[in-house]
Parts: structure tokens; C-alpha cells; sequence
């Protein structure tokens, strides 16, 4: 029954690694979204995609890439992961093109824990 | 560009006693005004939402905001907390105008609620 769900909840990981994180939506929603949430709780968007394309890409180190298979899921892959990357990350889902009267449905969040 | 203030950062409240929340927001153009919510370790979730029309909103639990344009305010309030409405308020606002939809994120207020 969850609507938005991301894998894994918790990922603890040297410096240096590389690691994706998944998201998928059963709403049938046509734009996700990923946001980092840092540890004063600031939210932040980073990509939104709507039906596997890219709309929004804020200004984020190209060590992060979005991929969406399809229209349900977004992934997220980080390369060369640092210190700073620590955060909670949440995957978001919207009904319509990524307007922003639109309300978002957000993931449980996945909590990335870089040492 | 369009910004959220929230002015407390931590709000205590006595259960059964009224609560406001503050957020004012700057932009250039027309906007859209949210209120989220977000559990202990869950995702954020909708409260209410303005976009036109009548500048009372009333949301989910109980809670009701104001938007106000002359004051660029869009205030949280509650008639009688309970203790299920311990979490963290974020209030967002995005723009109207076509090719900036992007959500912005204040940075939160933390209401415990005091038995």
C-alpha cells in the first residue's frame, strides 16, 4: 500500500564509494523529485523528471545522476561519495507535469551516513 | 527569486492550548503557498495548501492558514494542539509563472507539545 517508497531506509559508507538509492511511486504519477535534507533539517530540491525527463536540475555536484527507467521509478546514483554528502535524502512524487501548484507525496526518506 | 522565512525555529505549546506557526515568503511574482508536515523519521506530508481564492485554508487535523499578500505572510494555526502534533512544519512557496516550478523550502519549526 505505500505510495512512495524508497531502498534502502539506512546506508552507512566510506568516503570514496559509490552508492544508488531507489525510489518508486504506485500513484501513477507522471514527476518525481529527489530533495536533500541536511542535519538543520533544510530541504532542498535537487531533479525532478516527468515521464523519464529531466526538469529541474539545481546546481548539485555531477557525482549525483538521476536515472528513471520508467515513469515510476527514480534512482539516484552517487559517485565518489564525501563527508558533505551525509544527509537524509527524499524521493517525492507529483500527479501532473511538475507545476507548481501541484502537491507532492514524499518517500520515507533514505538516511546516508558517509564516514 | 522566491524565499521562506520561519521565524521560531522551535515552538512549545501545552496540549490543549492554541498554537500559531509564522512563515513569511519573498517573491517578485504571484505564488503558491504550502504548509507540510513532517513525523519523527517519516517523509513530509501535506497540511493545506493556497493557490487563489479565499485566504483562509483550511487543512487536514484541524489546521487552518492565512495568506496575506500585504504582509507576505501564510501564519499556521490551531485552535487546541494534542500531542499527536509533536513534528516539524515546513512552510513552501513556489511561483506561478511557467518555467520556475520549483518548491522552496523554509527551514522548518519544531513544535513539541507539552503534556
Amino acid at each position: 500500500d505505500t505510495a512512495v517508497s524508497q531502498t534502502p531506509k539506512y546506508l552507512v559508507t566510506q568516503m570514496g564509494n559509490d552508492k544508488s538509492i531507489k525510489c518508486e511511486q504506485n500513484l501513477g504519477h507522471d514527476t518525481m523529485y529527489w530533495y536533500k535534507q541536511d542535519s538543520k533539517k533544510f530541504l532542498k530540491i535537487m531533479f525532478s523528471y516527468n515521464n523519464k525527463e529531466l526538469i529541474i536540475n539545481e546546481t548539485v555536484p555531477n557525482r549525483f545522476s538521476p536515472k528513471s527507467p520508467d515513469k515510476a521509478h527514480l534512482n539516484l546514483h552517487i559517485n565518489s561519495l564525501e563527508l558533505g554528502d551525509s544527509a537524509v535524502y527524499f524521493c517525492a512524487s507529483s500527479q501532473g507535469t511538475g507545476t507548481s501548484a501541484e502537491t507532492q507525496y514524499f518517500g520515507p526518506g533514505t538516511r546516508l551516513l558517509v564516514l | 527569486a522566491q524565499s521562506v522565512t520561519q521565524l521560531d525555529s522551535q515552538v512549545p505549546v501545552f496540549e490543549e492550548a492554541p498554537v500559531e506557526l509564522r512563515c513569511n515568503y519573498s517573491s517578485s511574482v504571484s505564488v503558491y503557498l504550502f504548509w507540510y508536515v513532517q513525523y519523527p523519521n517519516q517523509g513530509l506530508q501535506l497540511l493545506l495548501k493556497y493557490l487563489s481564492g479565499s485566504t483562509l485554508v483550511k487543512g487536514i487535523n484541524g489546521f487552518e492558514a492565512e495568506f496575506n499578500k500585504s504582509q507576505t505572510s501564510f501564519h499556521l494555526r490551531k485552535p487546541s494542539v494534542h500531542i499527536s502534533d509533536t513534528a516539524e512544519y515546513f512552510c513552501a512557496v513556489s511561483e506561478t509563472n511557467f518555467g520556475n516550478e520549483k518548491l522552496t523550502f523554509g527551514t522548518g519549526t519544531r513544535l513539541t507539545i507539552i503534556p
